[in-house]
C-alpha cells in the first residue's frame, strides 16, 4: 500500500534559517504528492503540490520537488520566518484514488 | 474563495450523550471526509462519502457514523460519547477527477472534549 515517511519534529530553527523538512514516500503508480501546513487552531491548508516527476512546487518561499528515483519531495525554505511556525504534513495520491495518504507531520518551531 | 465550515470550533459534551458534528462546504465537491488528530498519531480518516447518501468507513469507524443527506453538508455522530473520543475533529472536501485529484479542502476543525 501506499506510505508517507516525515522527519521527526519538533523542527527547531532561528529566523532566516534555512529550512529542510524531509519526506518520501511509497506508491503504486505515479502519485501526486502535496505538502499541508497547519497553523495553531486551524485546519489544514494546502502549501504546495507537484502532480509529476521532476515537478517544482513553490509557495510563500517554500519549494519542493518531485524526485521519483529517491521517491522524495522534501520541503525547503531559504529564510524561515516566526510566522512559518506551524505543523507541515507531506500527503500523496495515487493510482486516480481521491483519498491521500499523509505523513504524521513535523511540528517547526522559529524563534526570533 | 472557496470554503469548508464547522459547526462549532469547541465543543464540551458528557460521557453517553449523542454528539452531531456538521460540515458545509460551499465547491460542489463530490467528497466528504472527517478525520481526528490526536498528538503523534497524526491525521487519521474516520469516514467519508463520495456522493450524496453514500458512505465508506475509514481506518477509524468504530463509535461513529455519518450522514450525508445534501451535497454540501457531511455530519459525523457520535452515539455516545465516550472519553477517548475526545480530539481534534477535521472535516475536508474534494474532487473526484482533474488536475485537483487528491488536493484536499479543510474546515478549521472541531475540538470535541468528552467530560
Amino acid at each position: 500500500g501506499n506510505s508517507v515517511t516525515q522527519m521527526e519534529g519538533p523542527v527547531t530553527l532561528s529566523e532566516e534559517a534555512f529550512l529542510t523538512i524531509n519526506c518520501t514516500y511509497t506508491a503504486t503508480g505515479y502519485p501526486s504528492l502535496f505538502w499541508y501546513v497547519q497553523y495553531p487552531g486551524e485546519g489544514l491548508q494546502l502549501l504546495l503540490k507537484a502532480t509529476k516527476a521532476d515537478d517544482k512546487g513553490s509557495n510563500k518561499g517554500f519549494e519542493a520537488t518531485y524526485r521519483k528515483e529517491t521517491t522524495s519531495f522534501h520541503l525547503e525554505k531559504g529564510s524561515v520566518q516566526v510566522s512559518d511556525s506551524a505543523v507541515y504534513f507531506c500527503a500523496l495520491s495515487s493510482g486516480g484514488s481521491y483519498i491521500p495518504t499523509f505523513g504524521r507531520g513535523t511540528s517547526l518551531i522559529v524563534h526570533p | 474563495d472557496v470554503k469548508v465550515t464547522q459547526s462549532s470550533r469547541y465543543l464540551v459534551k458528557r460521557t453517553g450523550e449523542k454528539v452531531f458534528l456538521e460540515c458545509v462546504q460551499d465547491m460542489d465537491h463530490e467528497n466528504m471526509f472527517w478525520y481526528r488528530q490526536d498528538p503523534g498519531l497524526g491525521l487519521r480518516l474516520i469516514y467519508f462519502s463520495y456522493d450524496v447518501k453514500m458512505k465508506e468507513k475509514g481506518d477509524i469507524p468504530e463509535g461513529y457514523s455519518v450522514s450525508r443527506e445534501k451535497k454540501e453538508r457531511f455530519s459525523l455522530i457520535l452515539e455516545s460519547a465516550s472519553t477517548n473520543q475526545t480530539s481534534m475533529y477535521l472535516c475536508a472536501s474534494s474532487l473526484t477527477g482533474g488536475t485537483g485529484v487528491g488536493e484536499q479542502f479543510f474546515g478549521p476543525g472541531t475540538r470535541l472534549t468528552v467530560l
